[in-house]
C-alpha cells in the first residue's frame, strides 16, 4: 500500500495527450512539492519533473505538472512509443520524514 | 556529471546481513541529504532510509527500523546501508538516491534473501 494514489496503468495512441492523476495528503503533497519520475524497462528511475513542474535539462515539454491541494498530475502530450514507461510521483512526508512515493502507473502507446 | 554507483548487493539468507555501498562523485557529497529507495520485483518504489548532510539526522521507514543502519562517510564520499536480521520481503533492488528529492539515482544493487 503506497502512501500516494495512482492510477496502475493509463494508455494514449500516438499523438495523444494523456494524463496520470496522484493523490496524497496534508503531510506529503499537501504541503510540499511534488516530483514525477519516468521508469524505462529494466532502467532506473529518472527525474521527469521536479517542484510540481519544472523540467530538468533534457526533458522535452511535452511532460508537464500541476499540484492543486493534496493532488498532482502529469500530462504527456504529443505521446511517443518511447513514452511507454512506469511513472511515479513523489513528495516529501512530514509524518515519514522520508520521500513519500505512489504505486505507479503503467502507461502503454498503443 | 553526477554519479552514483550502488555494489554490496547479493544472495543471502533470511536472518542475514548484507552491507550496500553507493559512491559518489561529479557533485559535493557532503553538502547532501542521501536516501536509500527500493523496489521489489514486479513492484514500485519504496522509500527505506534518510540521511543528512552531515549525518546527524536519520530517518528508517518502519519496515526497516531497528534491522538497517544507514550512515555516510563524506571523506569518501561513500553512502552505507547495514542490513541486518534479512527477510524474504527485503528482496528488492536497492537505490541510493541523491537529496530529499532524489534527483539522480544510481543503477542499484539487486539484493535476494532467500533459503
Amino acid at each position: 500500500q503506497s502512501v500516494l494514489t495512482q492510477p496502475p496503468s493509463a494508455s494514449g495512441t500516438p499523438g495523444q495527450r494523456v494524463t496520470i492523476s496522484c493523490s496524497g495528503s496534508s503531510s506529503n503533497i499537501g504541503s510540499n512539492t511534488v516530483n514525477w519520475y519516468q521508469q524505462l524497462p529494466g532502467t532506473a528511475p529518472k527525474l521527469l519533473l521536479y517542484t510540481n513542474s519544472q523540467r530538468p535539462s533534457g526533458v522535452p515539454d511535452r511532460f508537464s505538472g500541476s499540484k492543486s491541494g493534496t493532488s498532482a498530475s502529469l500530462a504527456i502530450s504529443g505521446l511517443r512509443s518511447e513514452d511507454e514507461a512506469d511513472y511515479y510521483c513523489a513528495a516529501w512526508d512530514d509524518t515519514l520524514h522520508g520521500p513519500a512515493f505512489g504505486g505507479g502507473t503503467k502507461l502503454t502507446v498503443l | 556529471e553526477v554519479q552514483l554507483v550502488e555494489s554490496g548487493g547479493g544472495l543471502v539468507r533470511p536472518g542475514g546481513s548484507l552491507r550496500l555501498s553507493c559512491a559518489a562523485s561529479g557533485f559535493t557529497f557532503s553538502s547532501y541529504e542521501m536516501n536509500w529507495v527500493r523496489q521489489a520485483p514486479g513492484k514500485g518504489l519504496e522509500w527505506v532510509s534518510y540521511i543528512s548532510s552531515s549525518g546527524s539526522r536519520i530517518y528508517y521507514a518502519d519496515s526497516v527500523k531497528g534491522r538497517f543502519t544507514i550512515s555516510r562517510d563524506n571523506a569518501r564520499n561513500s553512502l552505507y546501508l547495514q542490513m541486518n536480521s534479512l527477510r524474504a520481503e527485503d528482496t528488492a533492488v536497492y537505490y541510493c538516491a541523491k537529496d530529499y528529492g532524489c534527483d539522480y539515482w544510481g543503477q542499484g544493487t539487486l539484493v535476494t534473501v532467500s533459503s
